[in-house]
């Protein structure tokens, strides 16, 4: 695709209930990047993949956060157990490479937990 | 640890009118610092890069400078626009990693 499309945009869940945020990054930018967003926030670095591995996972809050990238494209982030303070849009992003600063953002999924 | 801090959290301007926003940084070892552009629903469009090893660059209407020894930058906008109107964020590379430490953003609004 033309740029990076982020699914749902919007998401409304119950707190305890289980999601999952998905992220197609543009064809053949092999780094990924997930950022989370909370109101009046700068983004906060979750996680980065380059390809298939996560490279760095520093910014995983707690162990309710898990992302995988099986194939080296498309990538979801996982939430297990949500919580009222989860609630953000979660952005991500990709590049060409690692170390390319050429960055392009989704638009992000709009997390809200009740 | 790293942190960015931008000033002022809100601008509110007349069209025409020249500006400055203001961004810190506490830790002055970076790779690159990026200035982004975020309009509401949407995701963050990068504005200008520049390199450590750079005082300024500049696109269009836009220059942006850095100081890396006092750890700050600016992003001068020349002749606003009501276009301009969105969020300007701040975000630095430390190097050594991929994560990109953002401030908090000043919300630009410009008057016609």
């Amino acid at each position: 695709g033309a740029g990076v499309s982020q699914t749902p945009s919007n998401k409304v869940t119950e707190k305890g209930k289980y999601v999952e945020l998905r992220c197609d990054p543009i064809s053949g930018h092999t780094a990924l990047y997930w950022y989370r967003q909370s109101l009046g926030q700068g983004p906060e670095f979750l996680i980065y993949f380059q390809g298939t591995g996560a490279a760095d996972d520093s910014g995983l809050p707690n162990d309710r956060f898990f992302a995988v990238r099986p194939e080296g494209s498309v990538s979801t982030l996982k939430i297990q157990r949500t919580e009222r303070g989860d609630s953000a849009v979660y952005l991500c992003a990709s590049s060409l490479t690692a170390g390319n600063v050429g960055y392009t953002f989704g638009s992000g999924t709009r997390l809200t937990v009740v | 640890k790293q942190e960015v801090t931008q000033i002022p959290a809100a601008l509110s301007v007349p069209e025409g009118e020249n500006l400055v926003l203001n961004c810190s940084f506490t830790d002055s070892a970076i790779y690159n610092l990026q200035w982004f552009r975020q309009d509401p629903g949407k995701g963050l469009t990068s504005l200008l890069l520049i390199q450590s090893s750079q005082r300024e660059q500049t696109s269009g209407r836009l220059n942006a400078s850095l100081d890396k020894s006092s750890g700050r930058s600016t992003l001068y906008i020349a002749a606003s626009q009501p276009g301009d109107s969105a969020t300007y964020l701040c975000a630095v590379d430390q190097g050594g990693s991929e994560k990109l430490v953002f401030g908090k953003g000043t919300k630009l609004t410009v008057n016609p």
